[in-house]
């Protein structure tokens, strides 16, 4: 599978600043591109995921920018709280694959402080 | 409540030591997954099963083993085979009959060799 590279490995944001997480891939079939978000101790869950077909997609705080011709997608925070520390893991996936064919980027860790 | 329970939470494993982690699933979905996780290196699929009785081996299945007797298990084996099974092991589930699916994970068990 091709990789997907995700960066920072970690980011540490004051409460109220906009944290910004990029990924990167190769492979041009993938067109399924997922942010999953995980707690310490707990699995990862899905917060947020866009097809190529949009440049941007919002849910709540939580923006997926994508850039098509760059192979490039990135996670915006709004407003961040302390409650979104967490480790982010962005993935992608051919659009035959199922979830078996999703290749994850490396993580970045997030601290919100106060 | 629906969801995937996996047991134990903690292992610990001794040389030469085949080892079982357990995953069980209520939510009716057709597809398993065991991902390894490692810090600095993302979620690393290990096995994968899309129907009862069948299987099949994802990106590092060497010195692991897996079976799918019911729909709602499917318990993974560490080997002996195994030389660094040090790590946070993730079960998760999937529909099974869409591509682009929601991955749902559970809390993981983390193995630790004595």
């Amino acid at each position: 599978q091709q990789q997907v590279k995700q960066s920072p490995q970690s980011l540490i944001v004051q409460k109220g600043g906009i944290p910004i997480i990029n990924c990167a891939y190769e492979n041009t079939a993938f067109d399924y591109f997922p942010w999953y978000q995980q707690f310490p101790g707990k699995g990862p869950a899905l917060l947020i995921a866009i097809r190529p077909d949009v440049s941007e997609k919002k849910e709540g705080r939580f923006t997926i920018s994508f850039n098509k011709s760059a192979k490039q997608f990135s996670l915006h925070i709004m407003d961040s709280q302390p409650g979104d520390s967490a480790t982010y893991f962005c993935a992608a996936s051919p659009y035959t694959g199922t979830a078996s064919k999703l290749t994850f980027g490396t993580g970045t860790r997030l601290q919100v402080t106060l | 409540d629906g969801g995937i329970t996996q047991s134990p939470k903690y292992l610990f494993r001794k040389e030469g030591q085949n080892v079982t982690l357990s995953c069980e699933q209520n939510l009716n979905h057709d597809a398993m997954y065991w991902y390894r996780q490692d810090p600095g290196q993302g979620l690393r699929l290990i096995y994968y099963s899309q129907i009862v009785n069948d299987f099949q081996k994802g990106d590092i299945a060497e010195g692991y083993s897996v079976s799918r007797e019911k729909k709602e298990s499917f318990p993974l084996t560490v080997t002996s085979a195994q030389k660094n099974p040090t790590a946070f092991y993730l079960c998760a589930s999937s529909q099974g009959r869409t591509t682009n699916e929601k991955l749902f994970f559970g809390s993981g068990t983390q193995l630790s060799v004595l």
